[in-house]
């Protein structure tokens, strides 16, 4: 059964802290994997990963994908409190199945 | 930019009714998605169309039914609510391209259903 598991949960920084969200995956035929912010409201679309090794990067944000480990990770350098949202990380195969989203608290 | 808007932004029903959710998209998407986001399980499928009046159930069709009559329009209805189906739903849609036509969906903002 494909599977998509995010880790932690929940998470609590502070401003100017750094974080790493994890992302890992058992699904066949594999092909993306996106991250999306959300907060309030409807997720919204950050990256797209479909080859190993290669960092996809947005000013504090940044991502990679392992293919061989099947995992991604999401990092945020230097948080702010408008980074505080539910990140969810979704895998493309035939279908797409979105894990359970980590909450990111940043406090000032 | 992409715009995906839902009829409500919370509704309140009681159990038995027939409920509509509509979701409309203008940006000539062909495929359009609709979602409920449950605390701890994520998004998950309940239909989806990749044009008009086609329909594929996802993960969790039982108890929805779907329609798209119009190509910017995608309903989802609940034939006879129950307090189960309590839920934030989400609508989506995306372009077709010749990978998969998961890859990059714009999200409404979402109507909080609650069944009494």
């Amino acid at each position: 059964e494909d599977k998509v598991v995010q880790s932690p949960l929940s998470l609590v920084v502070h401003e100017g802290d750094t974080v790493t969200l994890n992302c890992s995956y058992e699904v066949t035929n594999f092909r993306s994997l996106l991250w999306y912010k959300q907060e309030k409201k409807a997720p919204t679309f950050l990256f797209m990963l479909t080859s190993s090794g290669i960092e996809k990067k947005s000013g504090r944000l940044s991502s990679i994908l392992d293919k061989k480990e099947l995992f991604s990770i999401l990092n945020i350098t230097a948080t702010q409190t408008g980074d505080s949202a539910v990140y969810l990380c979704a895998v493309v195969n035939n279908d797409m199945r979105f894990g359970a989203g980590t909450r990111l608290t940043v406090k000032p | 930019d992409v715009k995906v808007t839902q009829s409500s932004r919370y509704l309140v029903k009681r159990t038995g009714e027939k409920v509509f959710l509509e979701c409309v998209q203008d940006m000539d998407h062909e495929n359009m998605f609709w979602y409920r986001q449950d605390p701890g399980l994520g998004l998950r499928l309940i239909y989806f169309s990749y044009d008009v009046k086609m329909k594929e159930k996802g993960d969790i069709p039982e108890g929805y039914s779907v329609s798209r009559e119009k190509k910017e329009r995608f309903s989802l209805i609940l034939e006879s609510a129950s307090t189960n189906q309590t839920s934030m739903y989400l609508c989506a849609s995306s372009r077709r391209t010749s990978g998969s036509p998961r890859n990059e969906q714009f999200f409404g903002p979402g109507t909080r259903l609650t069944v009494l």
